[in-house]
C-alpha cells in the first residue's frame, strides 16, 4: 500500500485561508469515511485535528475544517493565524491488515 | 491527567534489539486499540504496529513483519514493542498512539531509537 499524496508545501496570509489537498484511491479516502487530519509542530507530537472526514475533536477551532470527494481530501484553515504554521498530515484506513495509511505531510507557511 | 509515556529509545547497533514500553494515565486503557507510529528524522509519520484491547490480533506493517513485535500488558496499563534485526532505515522516533476508529486520538511525547555502529 503506497502513502496518500500530499503537496509537501502550502501558504496564506494572515486572516486568509489555505487548503491543503490528500489523494489516495477507492481503496482507501475513496472507500471509507476514515479520514483524518493532523497538525504537528516541529519537535511536538502530532494533534488530530480533523477525523472521519470533516468532524473537529473538542477544542479544535472552527476554523479547521475538512471535506471529501472521490478519491481526494481536503483540509481547510480559515482565518490564518501565525500559530496555525506546521505540518499537516492526513491519513486513511486502507482496508487489507487493519492499519492506517499516512500522506507524506505538508508544510503549512503562514506568510 | 490522560497521557502516554513512552520509554526504551536509545542508541543501538545494526542488527541488535530494543524494547520500547509505554504507560498509559487516567484513561481505561483495556477499552482501546494501540498503535506505535514512527517518524525518522525530517520526514512522515508511519503506522508500524497495532494491537487489539485484549491482545487476539495484532497488526505490523510490512517493513517490520517479522522484526518487530507488538504486546500489551492490560494489568500494567502498558504496551510494548520488541524491534530485532534493527536497521539503519528503523531510526526514528517511535510514538505510543491510543487508536479509535482509525483516527490517533491521544499521542505520547515520543521515544527516540538511533541505529548506528
Amino acid at each position: 500500500q503506497s502513502a496518500l499524496t500530499q503537496p509537501p508545501s502550502a501558504s496564506g496570509s494572515p486572516g486568509q485561508s489555505a487548503t491543503i489537498s490528500c489523494t489516495g484511491t477507492s481503496n482507501d479516502i475513496g472507500g471509507y469515511v476514515y479520514v483524518s487530519w493532523y497538525q504537528q509542530h516541529p519537535g511536538k507530537a502530532p494533534k488530530l485535528m480533523i477525523y472521519e472526514v470533516n468532524k473537529r475533536p473538542s477544542g479544535v477551532p472552527d476554523r479547521f475544517s475538512g471535506s471529501k470527494s472521490g478519491n481526494t481530501a481536503s483540509l481547510t484553515v480559515s482565518g490564518l493565524q501565525a500559530e496555525d504554521e506546521a505540518d499537516y498530515y492526513c491519513s486513511s484506513y486502507a482496508g487489507g491488515n487493519n492499519m492506517v495509511l499516512f500522506g507524506g505531510g505538508t508544510k503549512l507557511t503562514v506568510l | 491527567e490522560v497521557q502516554l509515556v513512552e520509554s526504551g529509545g536509545g542508541l543501538v547497533q545494526p542488527g541488535g534489539s530494543l524494547r520500547l514500553s509505554c504507560t498509559a494515565f487516567g484513561l481505561s486503557f483495556n477499552r482501546y486499540y494501540m498503535t506505535w507510529v514512527r517518524q525518522a528524522p525530517g520526514k512522515g509519520l508511519e503506522s508500524v504496529a497495532k494491537i487489539r484491547p485484549d491482545g487476539s490480533a495484532k497488526y505490523h506493517v510490512d517493513s517490520v513483519k517479522g522484526r518487530f513485535s507488538i504486546s500489551r500488558d492490560n494489568s500494567k496499563n502498558s504496551l510494548y514493542l520488541q524491534m530485532n534485526s534493527l536497521t539503519a532505515e528503523d531510526t526514528a522516533v517511535y510514538y505510543c498512539v491510543r487508536e479509535d476508529y482509525w483516527r490517533f486520538d491521544l499521542w505520547g511525547r515520543g521515544t527516540l531509537v538511533t541505529v548506528s555502529s
